[in-house]
């Protein structure tokens, strides 16, 4: 079946640093890629989305470009922030209108 | 305005208990799921409704978990009784017009003893 798989947290970075978060998927046909995220305390929040091959999902100084060579969808930011620390959810939908398969999510932490 | 809107937000309760979470989607959304999330298992979708009706349940674990949707504004999912291993945080998340865009709720953490 679908799947999701992203890389392993905690992830502990330094104010200003390179994100890069990875997420491969399983999927048949071609699914659409979404970003969610989650801050401490709150439900999950649509960060980004990439509805086909090449495209990119930008929002918040976020990207995500949707790689089907690589089967990925991989998450980056150039310069995070302290506020950036959450849960970051990589989530797939199959294109016959399934429900999102969720990965396991990777916890961010930014020190100032 | 108002997001979505779950209580209560923490709840801790004794195995055999009834079990009920409340959700007040976002007015206007015709979508409203129930999610579970746990360390081992993730996040997971328990059931969704679609202009209030029920559409898929099969993520609901068992018999002893149930749902409803009496009108667009209000949803229950209730666990009778309840377990250990259902100690979990659920999520309610409302939509318009489908899975995609999602707007979750701020969870119910459920304890129980």
């Amino acid at each position: 079946g679908d799947s999701v798989t992203q890389m392993e947290g905690p992830v502990t970075l330094s104010e200003e640093a390179f994100l890069t978060i990875n997420c491969t998927y399983t999927a048949t046909g071609y699914p659409s890629l979404f970003w969610y995220v989650q801050y401490p305390g709150e439900g999950l929040q649509l960060l980004l989305k990439a509805t086909k091959a090449d495209d990119k999902g930008s929002n918040k100084g976020f990207e995500a470009t949707y790689r089907k060579e690589t089967t990925s969808f991989h998450l980056e930011k150039g310069s995070v922030q302290v506020s950036d620390s959450a849960v970051y959810f990589c989530a797939l939908r199959n294109n016959q209108g399934g429900k999102l398969i969720f990965g396991q999510g990777t916890e961010l932490s930014v020190k100032p | 305005d108002a997001g979505v809107i779950q209580s209560p937000r923490h709840e801790v309760t004794e195995m055999g208990q009834e079990v009920t979470l409340r959700c007040k989607p976002i007015s206007g959304h015709d979508y409203l799921f129930w999610y579970r999330q746990t360390m081992m298992r993730g996040l997971e979708l328990l059931i969704y409704f679609n202009n209030n009706v029920p559409i898929d349940d099969s993520g609901m674990p068992e018999d002893r978990f149930s749902a409803k949707m009496p009108n667009a504004s209000f949803s229950t999912l209730k666990i009778q009784p309840s377990e250990p291993r259902d100690s979990a945080v659920y999520f309610c998340a409302s939509s318009l017009g489908g899975f995609e865009t999602q707007y979750f709720g701020p969870g119910t953490r459920l304890l129980v003893l």
